[in-house]
């Protein structure tokens, strides 16, 4: 009965480094969710990927952020030119249909 | 548009004192969710409870409980004897019915220290 996994946990980076988070779903789970959570602060909303529909990309930052889900399971979470303002836990929830999201452990990335 | 709005930043009690963790929310659906969630030190976040805005009822589970109501927009939590473990960060979050798809709004979250 596996969670929601992510990987790795930790990331220190130099800035202007692209990045690449993965996230392992629940298994079964249509929907999976990024989010971006700064140190002290709530859940910034990043994107979302619902079964074979277009992903809703309304929270990404800036261009340098781009996610993929490849046959509805695995996502990879892309930052493009680190800054130092990217620094923060990035985290994934995934659910099946009745709303309650459950979430992985998050990566913690550190932009140098 | 949606909103969650936790007005309490941090909270401390002592070991068996009850707490109140607040929230209020605005939405223009009729339609819609509303949850707490739990983040301890160790980060992960553990869903709580999940309510429909058509069920009003209060709900309570051991020491938790959960008060829903409409005509306030609001969904407090409260915490009854509060112990030490109870030490985390709380958020409430709304999700509207949208055309088959839940995006999930979080307050800022309310930090809990419970003092032995």
């Amino acid at each position: 009965g596996a969670g929601v996994s992510q990987s790795p946990s930790n990331k220190v980076t130099e800035k202007g480094k692209d990045v690449e988070l993965r996230c392992d779903p629940i298994s079964g789970h249509t929907a999976l969710y990024w989010y971006r959570q700064s140190l002290g602060q709530g859940l910034e909303f990043l994107i979302y990927f619902q079964g074979n529909s277009a992903p809703d990309k309304s929270g990404l930052p800036s261009d340098r952020f781009s996610a993929e889900r490849t046959g509805g399971s695995v996502s990879t979470l892309t930052i493009q030119r680190t800054q130092q303002e990217d620094s923060a836990v990035y985290l994934c929830a995934s659910s099946l249909d009745s709303h309650e999201q459950f979430f992985g452990p998050g990566t913690r990335l550190t932009v140098l | 548009a949606q909103k969650v709005t936790q007005a309490q930043t941090e909270i401390s009690v002592v070991e068996k004192e009850d707490v109140t963790l607040d929230c209020v929310y605005e939405t223009r659906d009729t339609t819609y969710y509303l949850f707490w969630y739990k983040q301890p030190p160790s980060g992960e976040l553990v869903f709580l409870i999940r309510r429909n805005s058509f069920d009003e009822q209060n709900e309570i589970s051991g020491r938790y409980s959960w008060n829903f109501q409409k005509s306030t927009s609001s969904f407090n939590f409260t915490i009854t004897a509060s112990q030490v473990v109870d030490s985390a960060v709380y958020f409430c979050a709304l999700s509207e019915a949208n055309r088959g798809y839940q995006k999930v709004t979080f307050g800022t979250g309310t930090k809990l220290q419970v003092i032995p």
